[in-house]
């Protein structure tokens, strides 16, 4: 299967703990962005690389959200000192990164549970 | 800013039956892309169709075609045939080429159920 892959699927938390997510993109993707879904809505962006730079940033990418892909390949979200309105679906996606027809393609999510 | 808007929270189908979905959208950009996705009960979002701003003719991609109305800035996604496996909710974005222009701006989706 040579999809975009989430880890963990799953992660519950208790409320004030950190938790780290982790994406690998489709093998010849440039570009890879992390979207937040929460119940009964459509994903909302939250960040996006081109390779290793992360080159746009969303509001609701507060300071205890912090994004990495270092080697331009898979990326991590960090969430520190959980809420529990930090509960939602997050997904992340890749693409080639070319113009108007570029599509981006989805993972399977990793749905945090903040109690 | 862009907005996109899918007034139908929930369709129900007859199996082998067409069904359409809804979407209408908001963007001051003169040059946009119009998607749709797929996201079953697993989580997982599956595109489906792609409309570019400038298309002339209408996309379509095996049993879904989408219904392109620029005046109007309406894009309904046309399911022909419909399976029990269509059953899921189905998201509408946009993605347009000003500020922003990299990511994809959702609708609130329609849940689709088919009924054998």
């Amino acid at each position: 299967d040579t999809g975009v892959s989430q880890d963990p699927r799953h992660k519950i938390t208790k409320r004030g703990q950190n938790v780290t997510f982790r994406c690998d993109p489709i093998s010849e993707h440039n570009r890879l962005y992390w979207y937040r879904q929460t119940l009964g809505q459509g994903p909302e962006f939250l960040t996006y690389f081109q390779n290793e730079a992360q080159l746009e940033k969303s509001r609701l990418l507060s300071d205890r959200f912090s994004a990495e892909r270092p080697k331009g390949s898979f990326s991590t979200l960090e969430i520190q000192r959980t809420e529990q309105g930090d509960s939602a679906m997050y997904l992340c996606a890749s693409s080639f990164g070319l113009a108007d027809t570029d599509t981006q393609y989805f993972g399977p999510g990793t749905r945090l549970t903040v109690l | 800013a862009q907005k996109i808007t899918q007034t139908q929270p929930g369709m129900f189908v007859q199996e082998k039956e067409a069904v359409t979905l809804d979407c209408t959208y908001d963007t001051s950009d003169p040059s946009y892309g119009l998607f749709w996705y797929k996201q079953p009960s697993s989580g997982e979002m599956i595109f489906l169709i792609y409309q570019g701003s400038y298309d002339q003719q209408n996309a379509t991609e095996g049993r879904y075609s989408l219904n392109f109305q620029k005046a109007r800035k309406s894009a309904n996604l046309v399911i022909s045939a419909s399976q029990l496996g269509d059953s899921a909710m189905y998201f509408c974005a946009m993605r347009a080429s000003g500020a922003g222009a990299n990511n994809l701006f959702f609708g609130t989706g329609t849940r689709l159920t088919v009924i054998p």
